[in-house]
């Protein structure tokens, strides 16, 4: 069966530092993968798709993920944290013909 | 429209009620998801739509949920004799489609949702 696995409900990082979250999927077909983010009373919207074009995919606001086949990941990162990141943070797969999302990770900044 | 519009924004409701929840996806969008967000469970896949098909119910959580899509447009959840275990925010989604290929990479555009409160 699909599915989708974020490791860490809640990640927490300084200002300025390193964000690295983390999504696992499983899937016996080729996946379609997003990320989506959430932002306090918001609606979901989109951070980055990855499509098979290119394994480094660049999304907004500075994030960046990277597929990696042979570990059936798809972490996101971003070099330098800002508070405005805080958010929820949902990995999603299509890979048939429904998108399933993952758990979701809440990322807080301090100051 | 502009975006995917659901309604009621808010619903407080009794349990054992019925309500009803409407997704006026974006025109001509082929593809309609129903997804439950509750705290700490992130989303949950109930329903989903694809043009003319068959409806995919593989999520729908018991036979007190349902939904329909009339007209290849607006879309009705239907919750039947609603639970505490029901409390959620209903969120809608659509696309301009669905499926492998190239359809496959299509981004879901998301409701503000609806906020559903059983008492």
């Amino acid at each position: 069966a699909q599915s989708v696995t974020q490791l860490g409900s809640h990640v927490s990082v300084s200002e300025g530092a390193l964000v690295l979250l983390r999504c696992n999927y499983s899937s016996s077909v080729p996946p379609y993968l997003f990320w989506y983010v959430q932002y306090p009373n918001q609606g979901l919207q989109l951070l980055l798709k990855y499509t098979s074009a290119a394994t480094l995919v660049k999304g907004i606001n500075g994030f960046e993920a990277e597929f990696k086949k042979s570990e059936t990941s798809f972490h996101l990162t971003k070099p330098s944290a800002h508070m405005s990141d805080a958010a929820e943070y949902f990995c999603a797969y299509t890979g048939g013909f429904k998108t399933i999302f993952g758990a979701g990770t809440r990322l807080f900044v301090k100051a | 429209g502009a975006g995917v519009s659901q309604s009621p924004s808010n619903k407080v409701t009794e349990k054992g009620k019925d309500v009803e929840l409407r997704c006026d996806p974006i025109s001509g969008h082929t593809a309609l998801y129903w997804y439950r967000q509750s705290l700490g469970q992130g989303l949950e896949f109930l329903i989903y739509f694809q043009g003319n098909s068959a409806p995919d119910k593989s999520g729908l959580p018991s036979d007190r949920f349902s939904a329909e899509r009339t007209g290849g447009s607006v879309s009705t959840l239907t919750i039947q004799r609603t639970q505490q275990e029901d409390s959620a925010v209903y969120l809608c989604a659509s696309s301009p489609s669905s499926g492998q290929g190239a359809h496959g990479a299509n981004v879901l555009t998301f409701g503000a949702g609806s906020r559903l409160t059983v008492l």
